[in-house]
């Protein structure tokens, strides 16, 4: 499966914190993406990282990842209660199958 | 225009009802797919439509029929559906199947009575 599985399942932070999601996968890939779900809602597209590419900064976001261990991280820095959300991880492909997400919350 | 609309954005039905979910993209985007949504779940993957052939079923049950008359419109009819099938129903849509970026809409809430 290209199936990305986040972790943690759930964060809670303050306000100002940074927070840190991870995203692990099994098979080799051309880019990974991440994406956030405000509730009930559709999702957004943050940002995406090719295979080749160890770093890439968006805003507060930073993601970076490591094809060795096949593994991704989100870091979203200075974080705010609008960051409260579910965020998911998406390695692609033909099935764009989601992995089970995070579920974060930033307490003001 | 980058939006994906979806209508309607709530929807109740009985088990003996059928209803359409209805999906418009005007980005010229030639993939449309359709996701399930379970409370606290991942979106799960329904169906893949490329240049309006359907290309993936994930072995949905036949009460969910979907059609993609044109390029730009993607319906999902429901007929004899289960409490069990009460979710949230995402439309999305991409430049070509296997793209790098989804645009979804904001979704169907389904309650099925």
């Amino acid at each position: 499966s290209q199936q990305g599985e986040e972790d943690p399942q759930a964060l809670s932070i303050q306000e100002g914190e940074n927070a840190t999601m991870n995203c692990s996968y099994k098979t080799s890939i051309n880019n990974l993406q991440w994406y956030r779900q405000n509730s009930g809602r559709g999702l957004v597209h943050l940002i995406l990282i090719r295979s080749n590419e160890r770093e890439k900064h968006s805003g507060r976001l930073r993601v970076t990842l490591d094809t060795s261990k096949k593994s991704s991280s989100l870091l979203i820095t200075a974080s705010r209660a609008a960051d409260t959300a579910s965020y998911f991880c998406n390695t692609g492909g033909f099935k764009t199958i989601f992995g089970a997400g995070t579920r974060l919350f930033v307490k003001a | 225009d980058t939006e994906v609309t979806q209508t309607p954005k709530h929807l109740v039905m009985g088990m003996t009802n059928k209803k359409s979910l209805k999906c418009e993209q005007h980005m010229g985007h030639r993939a449309m797919y359709w996701y399930k949504q379970k409370a606290k779940k991942p979106p799960e993957l329904m169906f893949v439509y490329s240049y309006e052939k359907l290309s993936i079923n994930e072995s949905v049950p036949s009460r969910f029929s979907p059609e993609c008359p044109n390029s730009s419109l993607l319906n999902l009819h429901l007929h004899a559906l289960q409490p069990e099938d009460s979710a949230l129903y995402l439309c999305a849509s991409s430049q070509l199947r296997g793209s790098e970026k989804l645009f979804f809409g904001s979704g169907t809430q389904l309650s099925v009575l």
